[in-house]
């Protein structure tokens, strides 16, 4: 069947600038992750949801940083008034629960590379 | 802290050779730990899990060793070969947490 989906694939934007990256998980998954990857670093967790509890919005990194999943499918990923140090590779994961149930494997997107001029 | 980190940052490996990737991580209450592998310009792919009440499992030409005195973890790959070249990481967590903390990954090369 078919992955976890991202769009878009990159997208350069200007210093100041919003943008919004887009997450469609497996159907069926309750849960879902977003995590940002810099250049020759690890996974970094951003947010995470689970069906319709509050999410986990620990990792974002400033109050420019926001996301929603509506419906319980598609999430977006919207950072404000983009800086440079925000250029990375933004991952989406879905997995059919959150947590250490049975299935919790994550499964990833291919991400979006993100890059601020 | 909590903390996953990697030993080498670069392994090289000529094919057919076995690989070992080690990676220590300082949170003695993580209780579950994964392997993901990483290809150029893809998402993570899940190799194998072990939990904390294992001290090994076994995968199609991978296994993963879990020393919880030292906290350390290894993924052992048997007969390396060209398309097992990627960056792999390991990920904790701990119970009731539904956050992965990443290593900063080891770079695999294989060469003929």
């Amino acid at each position: 069947g078919a992955g976890v989906s991202q769009s878009p694939s990159n997208k350069v934007t200007e210093k100041g600038k919003d943008v919004e990256l887009r997450c469609d998980p497996i159907s069926g998954h309750t849960a879902l992750y977003w995590y940002r990857q810099s250049l020759g670093q690890g996974l970094e967790f951003l947010i995470y949801f689970q069906g319709n509890s509050a999410p986990d919005k620990s990792g974002l990194p400033s109050d420019r940083f926001s996301a929603e999943r509506t419906g319980g499918s598609v999430s977006t990923l919207t950072i404000q008034r983009t800086q440079q140090e925000d250029s990375a590779v933004y991952l989406c994961a879905s997995s059919l629960e959150g947590g250490l149930a049975l299935n919790y494997e994550q499964y990833f997107g291919p991400g979006t590379r993100l890059t601020v001029t | 802290g909590e903390s996953v980190g990697l030993h080498l940052p670069t392994l090289s490996v000529q094919e057919g050779d076995n690989s070992i990737i080690n990676c220590a991580y300082s949170n003695s209450a993580s209780d579950y730990f994964i392997w993901y592998k990483q290809e150029s310009g893809k998402g993570p792919q899940f190799i194998i899990d072990i939990r904390s009440n294992m001290d090994k499992r076994q995968g199609q030409r991978v296994t993963v060793l879990l020393n919880k005195t030292v906290k350390h973890l290894s993924l052992q790959i048997a007969a390396t070969q060209p398309g097992d070249s990627a960056v792999y990481f390991c990920a904790e967590t701990f119970y009731n947490t539904d956050k992965l903390i990443f290593g900063t990954g080891t770079r695999l090369q294989v060469f003929p």
